[in-house]
């Protein structure tokens, strides 16, 4: 079945510093791959989604690649801020017998020290 | 823009009582979710329901009921709460329940059964 491995928290950062979290996906399908943020005491939000494989998403300051042919979207960021701190969750948005689902990594915890 | 109100925010329950977490949502969107949140586990699916009076079964539906009276409300019943256990419920909406959409959720409802 459809699963993501994603990188296992927390990490921790000095502001200023580079943020990779890595993603890989499993899937037979041709799913939509999302990245959530999750703030201390709120929902998960959406920080942004690619439908489309080879196309590259991006918010605030934050990228990925969906990239098929290593089944992998890394989340990037090239200098986190003490605001950044919260879960990152990568999601795969897929179809299994006739109904959506959506299959989301265990989370990555980031935290960020100035 | 919407919001999805849960209540309440901190749920404390004995072991084998009936417990009732509440969502409303004001997106009018058509389907509506319930998520459970384990530290380190990510969000795991309980139940989702894609239109008034619909119910699905998530990965994790055994010990939950779920009720979608109205468009605009959906709650979660733990049938018989286990002791030790701790985790935030999360409720969630999106408009068609399309694999490719993105959710909505609430800010959680914390539950601890003594």
């Amino acid at each position: 079945g459809d699963s993501v491995t994603q990188t296992k928290g927390p990490v921790t950062l000095s502001e200023g510093t580079s943020l990779t979290v890595n993603c890989s996906y499993e899937t037979k399908q041709y799913p939509t791959l999302f990245w959530y943020v999750q703030y201390p005491g709120e929902g998960p939000q959406l920080l942004f989604k690619v439908p489309k494989a080879n196309e590259k998403g991006s918010n605030r300051g934050f990228e990925a690649t969906y990239d098929k042919g290593t089944t992998s979207f890394h989340l990037q960021k090239a200098s986190v801020q003490e605001s950044d701190s919260a879960v990152y969750y990568c999601v795969l948005g897929d179809r299994e017998g006739g109904s959506a689902k959506l299959i989301f990594g265990e989370g990555t915890k980031l935290t960020v020290s100035s | 823009g919407g919001i999805i109100t849960q209540t309440p925010k901190f749920l404390i329950g004995q072991e084998g009582q009936k417990l009732t977490l509440k969502c409303q949502q004001n997106f009018n969107h058509d389907t509506m979710y319930w998520y459970r949140q384990d530290s380190g586990k990510g969000l795991r699916l309980i139940y989702y329901s894609i239109t008034e009076n619909d119910l699905q079964k998530g990965d994790l539906s055994e010990g939950y009921d779920a009720s979608r009276e109205k468009k605009s409300s959906f709650s979660l019943t733990v049938t018989s709460a286990q002791k030790n256990e701790m985790a935030v419920f999360l409720c969630a909406s999106s408009s068609t329940g399309s694999s490719a959409e993105t959710l909505y959720f609430g800010s959680g409802t914390r539950l601890t059964v003594l």
